[in-house]
C-alpha cells in the first residue's frame, strides 16, 4: 500500500530557530513530491520536486529530494511566527493519484 | 496564476437539506479537480477525483449518492451534499490541476468551505 509518512507530527520552536521537516514515502510509482503549507484555510503550494539532489529555494524555505532513500526534507531558517502552520507533504504517482502525509504541525513562539 | 475559488466559504444548514459547493479555477483550465474533506487536526482525506465531462471516481467508503460531483466544464466543479446530516459537518476543500505542463502535476487548492449541519 502506498504511504507517505511525515515527522515529527508536531514541533514547537522559538523565533529565529531553524527547523527541518521530514517526509518519507513508499509508493509503487513515483512522479513527484509536493510540499504545501496549511494555515487556517486550505493548503498553499510551496514546492514540487521531481529530481534528486536539486535544492529548491523560496526565501527562507528550501527543500530537497532523495529518490534513492525515498525522502524529502523541508527546511525553514530564521523561523517567524508567521511560519506557524501545518506542513503537508504529498506524492503524486500519476493518473490523478496523490498520497498525502498526515502533516507536521509547526508552532513558532515569539 | 493558479487561483482556485470556492463558494460558499461557510454554510450552515438544517439536517435533511442539500448543500451545493462550487469550485472554480479562475486563470487556468482544470482538467482534473479533487474534492477533499478535512476533520479538525487531521490531514486531507480525498473523497473523489473528477475529470471534465466524465463521471467522478470516488474513494472507497465515500457514498457517491450522498456526495454528488459534477465537473461540467474545465473551470467548474460542484459538490452537492445531499440530505445533509450533522456528521457531514466538516471542512471541504477542492483542488484543481491541469492546463500547461507546469500545472498538470501540481494541485492548487481552493480556500475551503466550512459546512455545519444543525
Amino acid at each position: 500500500e502506498d504511504k507517505v509518512v511525515q515527522s515529527p507530527l508536531s514541533l514547537v520552536v522559538h523565533e529565529g530557530d531553524t527547523v527541518t521537516l521530514n517526509c518519507s514515502y513508499e509508493v509503487t510509482n513515483f512522479r513527484s513530491l509536493l510540499w504545501y503549507k496549511q494555515e487556517k484555510k486550505a493548503p498553499t503550494f510551496l514546492f514540487m520536486l521531481t529530481s534528486s539532489g536539486i535544492e529548491k529555494k523560496s526565501g527562507r524555505l528550501s527543500s530537497i529530494l532523495d529518490k534513492k532513500e525515498l525522502f524529502s526534507i523541508l527546511n525553514i531558517t530564521a523561523t517567524q511566527t508567521g511560519d506557524s502552520a501545518i506542513y503537508l507533504c504529498a506524492v503524486y504517482s500519476g493518473t490523478y493519484k496523490y498520497i498525502f502525509g498526515t502533516g507536521t504541525r509547526l508552532k513558532v513562539l515569539a | 496564476g493558479a487561483v482556485v475559488s470556492q463558494h460558499p466559504s461557510r454554510v450552515i444548514c438544517k439536517s435533511g437539506t442539500s448543500v451545493k459547493i462550487e469550485c472554480r479555477s479562475l486563470d487556468f483550465q482544470a482538467t482534473t479537480m479533487f474534492w477533499y474533506r478535512q476533520f479538525p487536526k487531521q490531514s486531507l482525506m480525498l473523497m473523489a477525483t473528477s475529470n471534465e465531462g466524465s463521471k467522478a471516481t470516488y474513494e472507497q467508503g465515500v457514498e457517491k449518492d450522498k456526495f454528488l460531483i459534477n465537473h461540467a466544464s474545465l473551470t467548474l466543479s460542484t459538490l452537492t451534499v445531499t440530505s445533509a446530516h450533522p456528521e457531514d459537518s466538516s471542512f471541504y476543500i477542492c483542488s484543481a490541476s491541469g492546463g500547461s505542463p507546469s500545472f498538470q502535476e501540481t494541485q492548487y487548492f481552493g480556500p475551503g468551505t466550512r459546512l455545519l449541519v444543525l
